[in-house]
């Protein structure tokens, strides 16, 4: 089966821009999650969709990050304006629904922030 | 919320002996541990987990023990080869309808050939 798919691999933005991040998940997943990564620590859960609807956002900063996920397939995350800690890995993950079902990753976009 | 903190940070063996990495939770209520491998640049990849009513759990070389009353579990890898040299994070969550997990620091492990 395919992976989840994410888009760009790399972005290099400066301090106060915004960008945005696109995640395809396995197809029929109905469970998407975007986890942040900092370099030399664990994924950190952003958000987590089951379906179009949005399950746990709690440790998402709102005041600068959004998320969406329209028709409850694909998935963008986005940041504005960016902060230097912001720079890490943003990582997309789908299961087929949620609790017992192991999480498949994307292979990340790594953000940088100068 | 759940807190899991894992160690060592960094651990380094000989080809062929035995790899330990240990974590532990504060939130007894989780009860899914999943151990994911993740390779310079890549995916973390599931590679084995365990759920709360068993103690442990092999698969190959992999095993993977729990101990809920302590709240901790551990990894074990034996007969290393250097293809098991990567970074591994440990994770602790709920056997609910979401399948929040949460990580700890990771470990990156090195064999030398």
């Amino acid at each position: 089966e395919a992976g989840v798919a994410q888009s760009p691999r790399y972005k290099i933005i400066e301090k106060r821009q915004s960008v945005a991040f696109w995640c395809n998940p396995i197809s029929g997943h109905a469970t998407l999650y975007w986890y942040q990564q900092i370099l030399g620590q664990g994924p950190k859960l952003l958000i987590q969709f089951q379906n179009n609807g949005v399950v746990d956002d709690s440790q998402l900063p709102k005041d600068r990050f959004s998320a969406e996920r329209l028709k409850g397939v694909d998935s963008t995350l986005k940041i504005q304006p960016a902060k230097l800690e912001d720079s890490a890995v943003y990582l997309c993950a789908s299961s087929p629904t949620g609790g017992t079902s192991p999480l498949h990753f994307g292979n990340g976009t790594r953000l940088t922030v100068t | 919320g759940e807190n899991v903190e894992q160690h060592p940070s960094t651990l380094s063996v000989q080809e062929g002996d035995s790899a330990v990495i240990k974590c532990t939770y504060s939130d007894s209520a989780s009860n899914y541990f999943p151990w994911y491998k993740q390779e310079l640049g890549k995916r973390p990849q599931l590679i084995i987990d365990i759920r709360s009513n068993v103690g442990e759990k092999k698969d190959q070389r992999i095993a993977v023990t729990l101990n809920k009353t302590a709240k901790h579990f551990s990894l074990h890898i034996t007969e290393t080869q250097p293809e098991d040299s990567a970074v591994y994070f440990c994770a602790a969550g709920l056997q609910t309808g979401a399948n929040n997990l949460f990580f700890g620091t990771g470990t990156r492990l090195t064999v030398i050939p």
